[in-house]
């Protein structure tokens, strides 16, 4: 079945550091790729997307690239904030899932002033 | 403003009480689900609605009950057959019938007494 692997964390970063969270998937077909951010207390929000091979999705200065040849759409982004200190979740939608979105274990970043 | 709420934002269960999560939605989605999240892990999906009087059980619905009489509406109760209740539950809806962007309420976190 399809599914989703996360690298593990907590990520500790100092400001202004270069960000990858790794995230790699096995699915059949031509899956929908996401990258979810998850703030201290609250909901997850949609920070990115990219819906087909080679497309890039970005936001807010993150950066995510789907790859269909390492099945990966790992997260960058190129200076962080403290303000970026939250958890990372990683999901795929495919056309076998039925509605369900099929989320990583989520990562946690964690940024030093 | 459009948006998902869910209230309370923190509920308490005593032993053998049913509880339930309210979830609004004024994005004129058709498609709702719940899921629920354990410190660490990912989310798993408890239920899902395409549309109005009709949903499906996703991967763990055992304790749990639903209800979709109105588009914007999708409660969930926690029954007491549901014996490990403690988690923070999040709604979320997409456009169309299981479109593959989810957007996330705030969250409800449930606690046993």
């Amino acid at each position: 079945g399809n599914s989703v692997t996360q690298m593990e964390g907590p990520v500790t970063l100092s400001e202004e550091a270069f960000l990858t969270i790794n995230c790699t998937y096995t699915a059949t077909g031509y899956p929908s790729l996401f990258w979810y951010v998850q703030y201290p207390g609250e909901g997850l929000q949609l920070l990115l997307k990219a819906t087909k091979a080679d497309d890039k999705g970005s936001n807010k200065g993150f950066e995510a690239t789907y790859r269909k040849e390492t099945t990966s759409f790992h997260l960058e982004k190129g200076s962080v904030q403290v303000s970026d200190s939250a958890v990372y979740f990683c999901a795929l939608y495919g056309s076998s899932n039925t509605g369900k979105l099929i989320f990583g274990q989520g990562t946690t970043l964690q940024v030093k002033p | 403003d459009g948006g998902i709420t869910q209230s309370p934002k923190y509920l308490f269960r005593k032993e053998g009480q049913n509880v339930t999560l309210s979830c609004e939605q004024n994005l004129n989605h058709d498609a709702m689900y719940w899921y629920r999240q354990d410190p660490g892990q990912g989310l798993r999906l408890i239920y899902y609605s395409q549309i109005v009087n009709d949903f499906q059980k996703g991967d763990i619905a055992e304790g749990y009950s639903v209800s979709r009489e109105k588009k914007e509406s999708f409660p969930l109760t926690v029954t007491s057959a549901q014996k490990n209740p403690t988690a923070f539950y999040l709604c979320a809806s997409s456009e169309g019938v299981l479109g593959e962007t989810q957007y996330f309420g705030p969250g409800t976190r449930l606690l046993v007494l």
